[in-house]
């Protein structure tokens, strides 16, 4: 059974890069589709993007000039890096695997716990 | 890109049946999918494929999708079920994932 693990630093400071790790364990990086979500304090999910490992990746506009994703096969972990950070960047940081069926991405399972991640001025 | 809209709360006593919408533009051809999301919790799937339950799911948990609009219904409402509840779809114009607003579920 996979399951996803999120770590990082919990507080990062305004203007900086924020970089967080998701490790997943009882499954393999390869040949699956990864996915990161943030969540603004009582706000709903949002979408921050897509990578298949060893190929495509896909962002949300609003954050598409600020983030990068990679993997390490090895380690089987992924990482998500969102550069000049503001307190708009402060969130519960999702990972989750998305699953393809009949030839596209349809839904998210599982899902990572989540880590909260706060931008301080 | 593809906009779903959810209502921001559904309030329903115990014992009875909510109904939480989403809607989107012609939605019916699309796959929609549900989440649950518990205070203080991770997403959980509950609902895939309009209407396919994830095992261990109960059977109360059920869904529909047509037109212009899709519907998770929770019969047999428990306390437990008070939660935020999320619906979403894969945008294949855009190649993006898209969640609905979220729904909170009030159990009175």
């Amino acid at each position: 059974q996979v399951q996803l693990q999120e770590s990082g630093p919990g507080l990062v400071r305004s203007s900086e890069t924020l970089s967080l790790t998701c490790t997943i364990s009882g499954g393999s990086i390869n040949n699956n589709y990864w996915t990161w979500i943030r969540q603004s304090p009582g706000k709903g999910l949002e979408w921050i993007g897509t990578m298949y490992y060893g190929g495509s990746t896909s962002f949300s506009p609003s954050l598409k000039s600020r983030v990068t994703f990679s993997a390490d096969s090895p380690k089987n972990e992924l990482s998500l890096k969102l550069t000049s950070v503001t307190a708009a960047d402060t969130a519960v940081y999702y990972c989750a695997r998305l699953r393809w069926y009949s030839g596209r991405p349809n839904w998210l399972d599982p899902w990572g716990q989540g880590t909260l991640v706060t931008v301080s001025s | 890109s593809y906009v779903l809209t959810q209502p921001p709360s559904v309030s329903v006593a115990p014992g009875k049946t909510a109904k939480i919408t989403c809607g989107g533009d012609n939605i019916g051809s699309e796959s929609v999918h549900w989440y649950q999301q518990k205070p203080g919790q991770a997403p959980v799937l509950i609902i895939y494929f309009d209407t396919d339950r994830p095992a261990g799911i109960p059977e109360r948990f059920s869904g529909s999708n047509s037109g212009n609009t899709a519907t998770l219904t929770i019969s047999r409402v428990e306390a437990g079920d008070e939660a935020d509840y999320h619906c979403q779809v894969w945008d294949s114009g855009s190649e993006h994932v898209v969640f609905g607003g979220g729904t909170k579920l009030t159990v009175l």
